[in-house]
């Protein structure tokens, strides 16, 4: 079956620390990864996403991710953090398929980001 | 954003009552999608749309249905509410096209007493 796998339930850091969030992913064949964000009391806002091509993905906000496909992961990154992004952070995965697939979308646990001034 | 608005925002209900959620959007997207959210599983789709009266189920259809018979109206009824559907509802859309990402609505809390 395919599923997501995000490991970090709660991160904690300070402002300018560096960031990386763990994402893992089970799926056969061509796979479509995305990095959403919810702020509090928002709804879900898309960071990123990785559909093919170069393997570094530039988001919004100054996050990105890597598609390492031989590591099934796609972590998601950013060199200095802000106490503005404390939200939290979803990974999400879909087969390409086209389609009906369009946003048929597995998501992970979630991580919390908080982010201390 | 896709001008997507969900109704009631808030509600809630009693075990045994049915209840319905509605999502309206403005963009003439063809997709439309009801996920749940839940402390520690993430978003898991409920059901899905493709058109007008096509829908079809997700990862997590039992207790509910969906109706589609308008392009900008996605309604998720569920059918005996138990607390176990106790949850925040989201909307999304999606437009064709391979790259087209979601688009999210502000979401409906809904608490079965």
């Amino acid at each position: 079956a395919q599923s997501v796998s995000q490991h970090n339930h709660h991160v904690i850091l300070s402002e300018a620390a560096s960031l990386e969030l763990g994402c893992n992913y089970s799926y056969g064949g061509t796979v479509n990864l995305f990095w959403y964000v919810q702020y509090p009391g928002q709804h879900l806002q898309l960071l990123l996403k990785y559909f093919s091509g170069d393997p570094l993905v530039k988001g919004i906000k100054g996050f990105e991710a890597e598609f390492i496909k031989s590591k099934f992961s796609f972590n998601l990154r950013k060199p200095s953090v802000q106490w503005s992004d404390t939200a939290e952070y979803f990974c999400a995965g879909k087969a390409d398929a086209g389609g009906t697939s369009y946003g048929k979308l597995t998501f992970g646990q979630g991580t919390i980001l908080t982010v201390h001034p | 954003d896709a001008g997507i608005t969900q109704s009631p925002r808030h509600k809630v209900t009693e075990t045994g009552t049915p209840v319905t959620l509605r999502c309206h959007q403005t963009e003439n997207h063809r997709y439309m999608y009801w996920y749940r959210q839940d402390p520690g599983h993430g978003l898991r789709l409920i059901h899905y749309s493709y058109g007008v009266k096509d829908t079809d189920k997700g990862e997590v259809s039992d207790g509910y249905s969906v109706s589609r018979s308008k392009t900008e109206d996605f309604l998720l009824t569920l059918e005996s509410a138990t607390s176990s559907q106790t949850s925040v509802y989201f909307c999304a859309t999606a437009g064709t096209g391979d790259n087209s990402p979601l688009h999210f609505g502000n979401g409906t809390r809904l608490t079965v007493t």
